[in-house]
């Protein structure tokens, strides 16, 4: 079946401690991209990848890193987490070059920061 | 810039009423416009896409969107509404050119409750 995993769903953390919430999809797709939500603010771009080894930031990537060493993962890392990153995190893929179309999302990571 | 408006924050509707939602976008060029609908504590899925030809496209779920260029504006309809439609929905623009080629901008959503 084609789709996205993240993982873990669910995670709880202390400020300051690192943590990778993991992303893998299994359609050999160029494009992925991580953003969060929060509520009244819709869905805004953390980073994103054209492929591997290439990354980019989107809208609010402060907070973040990501990595493209392989074209099926791309893990977010949040190398010192503050309460002000608790969201809900989506993982997406897609074929590169279509516009937006075929994103292919994963089923979300929901992260508090305490 | 490329931006996505959703002017309704929540909007409420009885069972077997029409439903429409508002999305306005600001893009340079023709861009590709989705409708995404998320359940509570799901994740996202494609209701419609437009990119091209006729302005008037059809989705799941009985849904459709109507592309006007002259209005910048991509609404989503639909003629009577189930309870099961209850949920969040997002209008997304992607980009279709340049340099943000692949990325995709979503409103703020609009949450939907149906009253039975």
């Amino acid at each position: 079946e084609a789709q996205v995993t993240q993982n873990p769903r669910y995670l709880i953390t202390v400020t300051g401690k690192k943590l990778t919430v993991t992303c893998s999809q299994n359609m050999n797709h160029e494009y992925m991209s991580w953003y969060r939500q929060d509520p009244g603010l819709g869905l805004r771009q953390i980073y994103y990848s054209m492929n591997v080894e290439v990354t980019d930031k989107g809208d609010v990537p402060e907070g973040y890193k990501v990595s493209r060493k392989e074209k099926r993962n791309f893990p977010l890392i949040l190398e010192s987490p503050s309460p002000n990153q608790t969201s809900l995190y989506f993982c997406a893929s897609s074929l590169w070059g279509r516009g937006g179309d075929g994103y292919t999302f994963g089923s979300g990571t929901r992260l508090t920061v305490v | 810039a490329q931006s996505v408006t959703q002017p309704d924050i929540h909007i409420t509707v009885s069972e077997g009423a029409s439903l429409e939602l508002r999305c306005n976008y600001s893009y340079g060029a023709t861009p590709y416009l989705f409708w995404y609908v998320q359940s509570p504590g799901q994740g996202l899925q494609l209701l419609l896409k437009y990119f091209s030809g006729d302005t008037l496209v059809q989705g799941i779920k009985g849904f459709e969107a109507e592309f006007k260029r002259s209005q910048s504006s991509f609404n989503l309809r639909k003629p009577s509404v189930h309870w099961s439609d209850a949920a969040e929905y997002f209008c997304a623009v992607g980009a279709s050119r340049g340099s943000t080629l692949g990325r995709l901008y979503f409103g703020r959503g609009t949450q939907l409750t149906v009253w039975p």
